[in-house]
Protein backbone atom coordinates (compact mmCIF):
# COMPACT_ATOMS: atom_id res chain seq x y z
CA UNK A 1 0.00 0.00 0.00
CA UNK A 2 1.48 3.63 -0.69
CA UNK A 3 2.01 5.81 2.39
CA UNK A 4 4.77 6.67 5.08
CA UNK A 5 6.71 3.14 6.63
CA UNK A 6 8.33 4.25 9.97
CA UNK A 7 10.63 1.61 11.55
CA UNK A 8 10.39 0.56 14.51
CA UNK A 9 7.11 0.85 15.80
CA UNK A 10 8.36 0.61 19.31
CA UNK A 11 12.04 0.47 20.97
CA UNK A 12 13.54 0.68 24.01
CA UNK A 13 16.93 2.12 24.49
CA UNK A 14 19.01 2.73 27.72
CA UNK A 15 20.29 6.34 28.30
CA UNK A 16 23.36 7.14 26.59
CA UNK A 17 22.63 4.43 23.53
CA UNK A 18 22.23 5.35 20.49
CA UNK A 19 20.12 4.36 17.58
CA UNK A 20 18.29 5.74 14.11
CA UNK A 21 14.56 5.81 13.51
CA UNK A 22 14.18 4.78 9.34
CA UNK A 23 11.14 6.18 7.46
CA UNK A 24 10.48 5.91 3.55
CA UNK A 25 7.30 7.32 1.16
CA UNK A 26 6.47 6.05 -1.77
CA UNK A 27 4.25 8.49 -3.17
CA UNK A 28 6.87 10.39 -4.99
CA UNK A 29 6.54 13.75 -2.37
CA UNK A 30 9.25 16.31 -2.18
CA UNK A 31 8.81 17.51 1.26
CA UNK A 32 9.62 14.98 4.36
CA UNK A 33 9.11 15.79 8.13
CA UNK A 34 10.32 14.47 11.83
CA UNK A 35 7.82 15.55 14.87
CA UNK A 36 7.07 13.93 18.41
CA UNK A 37 4.40 14.02 20.04
CA UNK A 38 3.66 14.11 24.24
CA UNK A 39 0.99 13.61 26.27
CA UNK A 40 -0.36 17.43 25.97
CA UNK A 41 2.26 18.71 23.90
CA UNK A 42 0.84 18.04 20.76
CA UNK A 43 3.21 17.44 17.64
CA UNK A 44 6.18 19.42 17.67
CA UNK A 45 8.67 19.42 14.63
CA UNK A 46 12.08 18.09 14.97
CA UNK A 47 13.42 18.45 11.91
CA UNK A 48 12.23 19.06 8.02
CA UNK A 49 13.84 18.32 4.49
CA UNK A 50 11.75 20.57 1.83
CA UNK A 51 13.25 18.87 -1.14
CA UNK A 52 16.08 16.00 -1.72
CA UNK A 53 19.56 17.37 -0.64
CA UNK A 54 18.28 19.82 2.19
CA UNK A 55 17.61 19.38 5.91
CA UNK A 56 16.45 22.26 8.08
CA UNK A 57 15.41 22.39 12.33
CA UNK A 58 11.92 22.64 13.29
CA UNK A 59 11.11 23.46 17.07
CA UNK A 60 12.84 20.67 18.80
CA UNK A 61 15.86 19.45 17.31
CA UNK A 62 18.50 19.07 20.23
CA UNK A 63 19.55 15.59 20.41
CA UNK A 64 18.29 14.88 17.01
CA UNK A 65 20.80 14.13 13.86
CA UNK A 66 18.85 13.67 10.45
CA UNK A 67 19.82 12.45 7.13
CA UNK A 68 18.01 12.85 3.54
CA UNK A 69 19.47 9.57 2.11
CA UNK A 70 17.34 10.07 -1.36
CA UNK A 71 13.74 11.39 -2.12
CA UNK A 72 12.07 8.31 -0.38
CA UNK A 73 14.13 8.15 2.56
CA UNK A 74 14.32 10.22 5.57
CA UNK A 75 16.10 8.71 8.66
CA UNK A 76 16.53 10.54 12.53
CA UNK A 77 19.17 9.82 14.53
CA UNK A 78 19.80 9.90 18.20
CA UNK A 79 23.78 9.99 19.27
CA UNK A 80 22.94 9.75 22.73
CA UNK A 81 19.13 9.09 24.17
CA UNK A 82 17.97 10.21 27.60
CA UNK A 83 15.07 9.80 29.10
CA UNK A 84 13.39 13.53 27.59
CA UNK A 85 13.38 11.46 24.37
CA UNK A 86 10.53 9.29 25.73
CA UNK A 87 7.90 9.78 23.36
CA UNK A 88 5.94 8.81 19.66
CA UNK A 89 8.02 9.84 16.72
CA UNK A 90 6.31 10.55 13.63
CA UNK A 91 7.55 10.60 10.17
CA UNK A 92 5.35 12.74 7.35
CA UNK A 93 5.85 13.82 4.08
CA UNK A 94 4.09 15.80 1.36
CA UNK A 95 4.30 16.77 -1.63
CA UNK A 96 5.27 20.67 -1.43
CA UNK A 97 5.53 22.97 1.51
CA UNK A 98 2.20 23.23 3.98
CA UNK A 99 2.29 27.02 3.68
CA UNK A 100 1.21 26.03 0.17
CA UNK A 101 -1.40 23.81 0.53
CA UNK A 102 -0.20 20.55 1.14
CA UNK A 103 -1.30 18.54 3.65
CA UNK A 104 1.05 15.64 5.35
CA UNK A 105 0.72 11.79 5.22
CA UNK A 106 1.74 10.44 8.53
CA UNK A 107 3.49 7.40 9.23
CA UNK A 108 2.43 4.91 11.97
CA UNK A 109 4.56 6.13 14.49
CA UNK A 110 7.70 4.90 16.31
CA UNK A 111 6.93 4.00 20.42
CA UNK A 112 10.52 5.03 21.87
CA UNK A 113 11.04 4.72 25.86
CA UNK A 114 14.52 5.51 27.01
CA UNK A 115 15.16 4.01 30.65
CA UNK B 1 0.46 33.39 24.25
CA UNK B 2 0.69 29.57 22.00
CA UNK B 3 0.94 29.68 18.20
CA UNK B 4 -2.02 27.30 17.61
CA UNK B 5 -4.18 27.45 20.30
CA UNK B 6 -6.72 24.62 21.04
CA UNK B 7 -9.21 23.83 24.20
CA UNK B 8 -8.14 20.42 24.87
CA UNK B 9 -11.45 18.97 26.17
CA UNK B 10 -13.14 16.78 26.35
CA UNK B 11 -16.12 17.39 24.48
CA UNK B 12 -18.99 15.67 24.88
CA UNK B 13 -21.40 15.51 21.99
CA UNK B 14 -24.87 13.26 21.86
CA UNK B 15 -24.61 10.85 18.46
CA UNK B 16 -26.73 12.69 15.49
CA UNK B 17 -25.97 16.00 17.21
CA UNK B 18 -23.15 18.80 15.58
CA UNK B 19 -19.86 18.85 17.18
CA UNK B 20 -17.82 22.10 16.88
CA UNK B 21 -13.90 22.34 17.57
CA UNK B 22 -12.38 25.89 17.41
CA UNK B 23 -8.71 26.58 16.68
CA UNK B 24 -7.16 30.44 17.30
CA UNK B 25 -3.99 30.99 15.67
CA UNK B 26 -1.49 33.64 16.25
CA UNK B 27 0.08 34.22 13.18
CA UNK B 28 -2.01 36.62 10.67
CA UNK B 29 0.12 35.92 7.66
CA UNK B 30 -0.47 32.03 7.55
CA UNK B 31 -2.91 31.37 4.59
CA UNK B 32 -3.10 27.99 4.94
CA UNK B 33 -5.11 25.90 7.91
CA UNK B 34 -5.70 22.17 8.49
CA UNK B 35 -7.56 19.73 10.66
CA UNK B 36 -6.03 15.93 11.38
CA UNK B 37 -8.05 13.81 13.13
CA UNK B 38 -6.38 11.38 15.26
CA UNK B 39 -7.57 8.04 16.79
CA UNK B 40 -6.22 6.68 20.31
CA UNK B 41 -2.84 5.20 19.23
CA UNK B 42 -2.57 5.77 16.38
CA UNK B 43 -1.53 8.56 13.52
CA UNK B 44 -3.11 11.92 12.33
CA UNK B 45 -4.69 11.58 9.07
CA UNK B 46 -5.75 14.89 7.22
CA UNK B 47 -9.91 15.58 6.86
CA UNK B 48 -9.95 19.20 5.89
CA UNK B 49 -8.25 21.76 4.81
CA UNK B 50 -9.08 25.56 4.10
CA UNK B 51 -7.62 28.14 2.72
CA UNK B 52 -9.87 31.14 1.97
CA UNK B 53 -12.40 33.25 4.67
CA UNK B 54 -15.97 31.65 4.43
CA UNK B 55 -16.76 28.11 4.72
CA UNK B 56 -15.95 24.55 3.28
CA UNK B 57 -17.80 21.65 2.88
CA UNK B 58 -17.20 18.19 2.43
CA UNK B 59 -19.49 15.48 3.40
CA UNK B 60 -20.26 15.44 6.90
CA UNK B 61 -17.18 18.26 7.66
CA UNK B 62 -17.33 21.77 7.44
CA UNK B 63 -14.34 23.90 8.16
CA UNK B 64 -14.68 28.02 8.39
CA UNK B 65 -11.89 30.09 8.24
CA UNK B 66 -11.91 33.87 9.55
CA UNK B 67 -8.78 35.38 8.96
CA UNK B 68 -9.97 38.50 10.50
CA UNK B 69 -10.57 37.00 13.68
CA UNK B 70 -7.61 34.39 13.46
CA UNK B 71 -10.06 31.61 13.23
CA UNK B 72 -10.90 28.71 12.20
CA UNK B 73 -13.58 25.67 12.98
CA UNK B 74 -14.45 22.48 12.29
CA UNK B 75 -18.10 21.27 12.31
CA UNK B 76 -19.20 17.44 12.25
CA UNK B 77 -22.79 17.41 11.56
CA UNK B 78 -24.93 14.32 12.44
CA UNK B 79 -21.74 13.15 14.44
CA UNK B 80 -21.14 9.28 14.98
CA UNK B 81 -19.31 7.31 17.71
CA UNK B 82 -16.58 6.82 14.90
CA UNK B 83 -15.98 10.04 15.35
CA UNK B 84 -14.87 10.22 18.71
CA UNK B 85 -11.02 11.10 18.36
CA UNK B 86 -8.47 13.87 18.86
CA UNK B 87 -8.84 16.96 16.18
CA UNK B 88 -5.56 18.71 15.41
CA UNK B 89 -5.39 21.59 14.03
CA UNK B 90 -2.26 22.82 12.06
CA UNK B 91 -1.21 25.97 10.77
CA UNK B 92 2.02 26.90 8.29
CA UNK B 93 3.77 29.93 9.47
CA UNK B 94 4.13 32.46 7.14
CA UNK B 95 7.89 33.07 7.68
CA UNK B 96 8.74 29.00 6.87
CA UNK B 97 6.04 27.74 5.02
CA UNK B 98 7.88 24.36 6.09
CA UNK B 99 6.57 24.65 9.40
CA UNK B 100 3.41 23.31 9.92
CA UNK B 101 2.75 23.97 13.97
CA UNK B 102 0.16 21.87 15.21
CA UNK B 103 -2.07 22.56 18.06
CA UNK B 104 -2.55 19.53 21.29
CA UNK B 105 -5.73 18.90 19.89
CA UNK B 106 -9.75 18.81 20.94
CA UNK B 107 -10.65 15.32 22.49
CA UNK B 108 -13.80 14.65 20.88
CA UNK B 109 -16.47 12.21 22.27
CA UNK B 110 -19.85 10.85 20.83
CA UNK B 111 -22.25 9.64 23.20
CA UNK B 112 -24.56 6.96 21.93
Amino acid sequence: NAGVTQTPKFQVLKTGQSMTLQCAQDMNHNSMYWYRQDPGMGLRLIYYSASEGTTDKGEVPNGYNVSRLNKREFSLRLESAAPSQTSVYFCASSEGSGGYGYGYTFGSGTRLTVV
Amino acid sequence: QKEVEQNSGPLSVPEGAIASLNCTYSDRGSQSFFWYRQYSGKSPELIMSIYSNGDKEDGRFTAQLNKASQYVSLLIRDSQPSDSATYLCAVPRYSSASKIIFGSGTRLSIRP
